[in-house]
């Protein structure tokens, strides 16, 4: 089992431009986050997905859009990439709405 | 939104000693969660300790709450160069809600 995959790894954009990170998971879990994490910030969510077919905003959801594709893939939009938006971001699943949090390994994302 | 609140942010210590991270919160919760994140790598989970729980032990850590301080510790004993990382302190109110982290405690290990 791999846990929770996020793709790319590493991401240079420009101001402007737009991407797309891909989250998978293969745990069968029903719940699925979006996170950044900052330096002196810790981690803030940005959305989640309580169970396939819902998505809702977190602490800092303005610049982001989300789609859960399916049980096991949770994407994060970048529409117009921002320098503020330079950050890691991490996705994590859990089985249901409680219980701990499966993290993958992060998304390093450089906007210049 | 709660937040868990880690004390302190920074402690370096020798390899043997063991350190203690302490979290505050800010309201009920269902609850709390530890988490270990190594340099450049995602979180993993260490212990969850439930509301009507006082202390849970795993290994060489022992998490304590007191819900009537809003507060849990941390303690790593006999502590190795490898338990250096970052710790963060979730709490879970239940209900569906999303884990709030707190910013998190870095602990360096000297050998």
């Amino acid at each position: 089992n791999a846990g929770v995959t996020q793709t790319p790894k590493f991401q240079v954009l420009k101001t402007g431009q737009s991407m797309t990170l891909q989250c998978a998971q293969d745990m069968n879990h029903n719940s699925m986050y979006w996170y950044r994490q900052d330096p002196g910030m810790g981690l803030r969510l940005i959305y989640y997905s309580a169970s396939e077919g819902t998505t809702d905003k977190g602490e800092v959801p303005n610049g982001y859009n989300v789609s859960r594709l399916n049980k096991r893939e949770f994407s994060l939009r970048l529409e117009s990439a921002a320098p503020s938006q330079t950050s890691v971001y991490f996705c994590a699943s859990r089985p249901q709405g409680t219980g701990e949090l499966f993290f993958g390994e992060g998304s390093r994302l450089t906007v210049l | 939104s709660q937040q868990g609140e880690e004390d302190p942010q920074a402690l370096s210590i020798q390899e043997g000693e063991n350190a203690t991270m302490n979290c505050s919160y800010k309201t009920s919760i269902n609850n709390l969660q530890w988490y270990r994140q190594n340099s450049g790598r995602g979180l993993v989970h260490l212990i969850l300790i439930r509301s009507n729980e006082r202390e849970k032990h795993s290994g060489r850590l022992r998490v304590t709450l007191d819900t009537s301080k809003k507060s849990s510790s941390l303690l790593i004993t006999a502590s190795r160069a490898a338990d250096t990382a970052s710790y963060f302190c979730a709490t879970d109110d239940g209900g569906n809600t999303p884990l709030v982290f707190g910013k998190g405690t870095r602990l360096s290990v000297i050998a």
